[in-house]
């Protein structure tokens, strides 16, 4: 069974469009995560949940929206998509904030 | 320091030598220490989590240390194996977010 899973796996789109991912855990976890992992394959925070509420939104432009429908799953929509939103998106879980980390596959977004 | 910083940044090693790598992170406002293993095409998998000053971790032929006083962090590997090539992150928790270092890649050499 696959504890976090994201979909799509991978996502190629013109400039301009407006595009979802879907993140799904389940192991139970009150807290879920979406990171970029931008071009010198670095990990950065954009977005932390704790059961449905918003707890860090790190200076992620406005044109990107995350939904937590309920606590299993962490949505991430992008509006108006640029050529530097290209980047390999994952999410994680964890069981607390400060507990290890549980990470999806990623998607690798390609902005053309 | 400000930032969570990793070194060196990629290592060769030869199989069956012993190796180890260092992270650096501030130690104000500081919670825990994470260290995670990612494989080539696969997503993070964590190895440890450590909160104490001196708190020492294993699992089989990796082992880590902390000290949370100057702000660093080691990672051991014992007896390298082929499958032990990966990049290692460790990341701090403080202010209520994970701030990950940027590896350090590890190729074992048969």
């Amino acid at each position: 069974d696959t504890a976090v899973s994201q979909t799509p796996k991978y996502l190629v789109t013109q400039m301009g469009n407006d595009k979802s991912i879907k993140c799904e855990q389940n192991l139970g976890h009150d807290t879920m995560y979406w990171y970029k992992q931008d071009s010198k394959k670095f990990l950065k925070i954009m977005f932390s949940y704790n059961n449905k509420e918003l707890i860090i939104n790190e200076t992620v432009p406005n044109r990107f929206s995350p939904k937590s429908p309920d606590k299993a799953h962490l949505n991430l929509h992008i509006n108006s998509l640029e050529l530097g939103d290209s980047a390999v998106y994952f999410c994680a879980s964890s069981a607390q904030r400060r507990n290890e980390q549980f990470f999806g596959p990623g998607t690798r977004l390609t902005v053309l | 320091i400000l930032n969570v910083e990793q070194s060196p940044q990629s290592l060769h090693v030869q199989e069956g030598d012993s190796t180890n790598f260092t992270c650096s992170f501030p130690s104000s406002n500081f919670y825990a220490l994470h260290w995670y293993r990612w494989e080539t095409a696969k997503s993070p998998k964590a190895l440890f989590v450590m909160t104490l000053n001196g708190d020492e971790k294993k699992k089989g032929r990796i082992s880590a240390t902390l000290n949370t006083k100057e702000g660093y962090s080691y990672l051991y590997i014992k007896g390298s194996q082929p499958e032990d090539s990966a990049t290692y992150l460790c990341a701090s928790f403080g202010n209520e977010k994970l701030t990950f270092g940027t590896g350090t890649r590890l190729t074992i050499i048969p």
